[in-house]
């Protein structure tokens, strides 16, 4: 079975600290995605890879960045978290040649900004 | 931008009666199209795909495509209180990247 796992299931965190999520999956995939999730807007794209040291902003990249320096990891960044980023961050990951949206996500990290 | 367009619900229906998910999308170059199941607290799982007009069928559910009217939707068979979810469509876009956009989602409930 595919394993995409997040590093942290629940962080709390201040206004103005750098926050670091960290996704790692097991099964070889290309191309790796981090998306939120809020109450009411659904999954929101906020960055993808499709190889190492590549990326691509999604629909909402504000105020986030990404590094990927290895295949297997994918980790989000919050240089300066503010509270409108309290949300529920999921990472997902698939085959690049495969069924693009055959998306095999982690059990997601659920962030908190005071 | 590409949307894809779902009613929140939530839509609630007795146990063992069909339950029907409907989805729109925009982008009329889309060619896949996914159904992923979320229970409350956890990630979302893939369940059915369908890439041609006409209905796939999987045990209980059935997913049906009708791309002339940019339509999918998901039936739930028999439904059991184990499908209360959120039931999130998904449409990979075309033209270039094929990220997969995803509805904002409807809330299935199946009361005994």
């Amino acid at each position: 079975d595919v394993k995409v796992t997040q590093s942290s299931r629940y962080l709390v965190k201040r206004t103005g600290e750098k926050v670091f999520l960290e996704c790692v999956q097991d099964m070889d995939h290309e191309n790796m995605f981090w998306y939120r999730q809020d109450p009411g807007l659904g999954l929101r794209l906020i960055y993808f890879s499709y190889d190492v040291k590549m990326k691509e902003k999604g629909d909402i990249p504000e105020g986030y960045s990404v590094s990927r320096e290895k295949k297997e990891r994918f980790s989000l960044i919050l240089e300066s978290a503010s509270t409108n980023q309290t949300s529920m961050y999921l990472c997902a990951s698939s085959f690049r040649g495969g069924i693009t949206g055959e998306l095999f996500f982690g059990e997601g990290s659920r962030l908190t900004v005071l | 931008q590409k949307e894809v367009e779902q009613n929140s619900g939530p839509l609630s229906v007795p146990e063992g009666a069909i339950a029907s998910l409907n989805c729109t999308y925009s982008d009329r170059g889309s060619q896949s199209f996914f159904w992923y199941r979320q229970y409350s607290g956890k990630s979302p799982e893939l369940i059915m795909s369908i890439y041609s007009n006409g209905d796939k069928e999987d045990g209980r559910f059935t997913a049906q495509l009708n791309k002339a009217s940019q339509y999918v939707s998901l039936l739930i068979r028999d439904s059991q209180p184990s499908d209360s979810a959120t039931y999130l469509c998904a449409v990979p876009t075309s033209g270039g990247s094929y990220i997969p956009t995803f509805g904002r989602g409807t809330s299935l409930i199946v009361h005994p």
